[in-house]
């Protein structure tokens, strides 16, 4: 059983890029969840995806962006990269966004994005 | 929304039992308070959650007060490879869940 997989795993880019990390859910999950997590710190919600719609959003400029796929699995999009985006993005699947009791998380390894 | 407080860090020798608290004293009845560690650099892995009752699995306990206001996770037989960071999240309901991480307790187990 194939857990959550994120491309790529490491990424370097420069101030005012553009990139694209993509996310495969575990089998059987429907919901994908990004997280930004800046080194020190616990991971910060981005926002979540299920059927093909941006369900819930956490405190993120419009900079960032996503999508999912009919096979559920997601990208995530940053715009006019900043130092500060640099971080590790993590995905999270879950089965049925919202019910109680389905809805854990699991994460995948992530994706180290380092701005120069 | 209901935010957590936990110790910044703590030991524990190998072999005892690892208690990690975590307050919560906004819960409010539909929050559930679930648990998650990380090793270095690695994706935060599931460890339990519950809502009222206590939960326990094959990882650890979790021991939930009756006014839901703290939590404790125990780890029966702590291991050199549970050292980590804990993470101890209230996750409520708005139509999906929405997780709110904290800073998280980081877990020494020493041999």
């Amino acid at each position: 059983d194939a857990g959550v997989t994120q491309s790529p795993t490491h990424l370097i880019k420069t101030r005012g890029q553009q990139v694209t990390l993509r996310c495969s859910p575990k089998s059987g999950h429907d919901t994908v969840s990004w997280y930004q997590q800046a080194l020190g710190q616990g991971p910060q919600f981005i926002f979540q995806y299920y059927e093909e719609e941006e369900r819930q959003r956490g405190n993120f400029p419009d900079r960032f962006s996503g999508h999912q796929f009919p096979n559920y699995s997601s990208e995530l999009n940053v715009n006019a990269l900043l130092l500060g985006d640099s971080a590790l993005y993590l995905c999270a699947s879950s089965l049925k966004a919202g019910a109680p009791d389905t809805d854990t998380q699991y994460f995948g390894p992530g994706t180290r994005l380092t701005v120069l | 929304d209901a935010k957590t407080t936990q110790p910044t860090s703590m030991d524990c020798a190998e072999g005892r039992a690892a208690n990690l608290p975590c307050n919560h004293s906004t819960i409010s009845g539909n929050e559930y308070v679930y648990w998650y560690r990380q090793i270095h650099s690695q994706g935060p892995q599931y460890i339990i959650h519950g809502l009222k009752n206590n939960e326990t699995n094959e990882m650890a306990s979790l021991i939930i007060t009756e006014d839901r206001k703290s939590s404790t996770l125990i780890l029966p037989h702590a291991t050199l490879r549970d050292t980590a960071v804990y993470y101890c999240i209230v996750r409520f309901y708005t139509g999906g869940f929405k997780t709110i991480f904290g800073a998280g307790t980081r877990l020494f187990v020493k041999a």
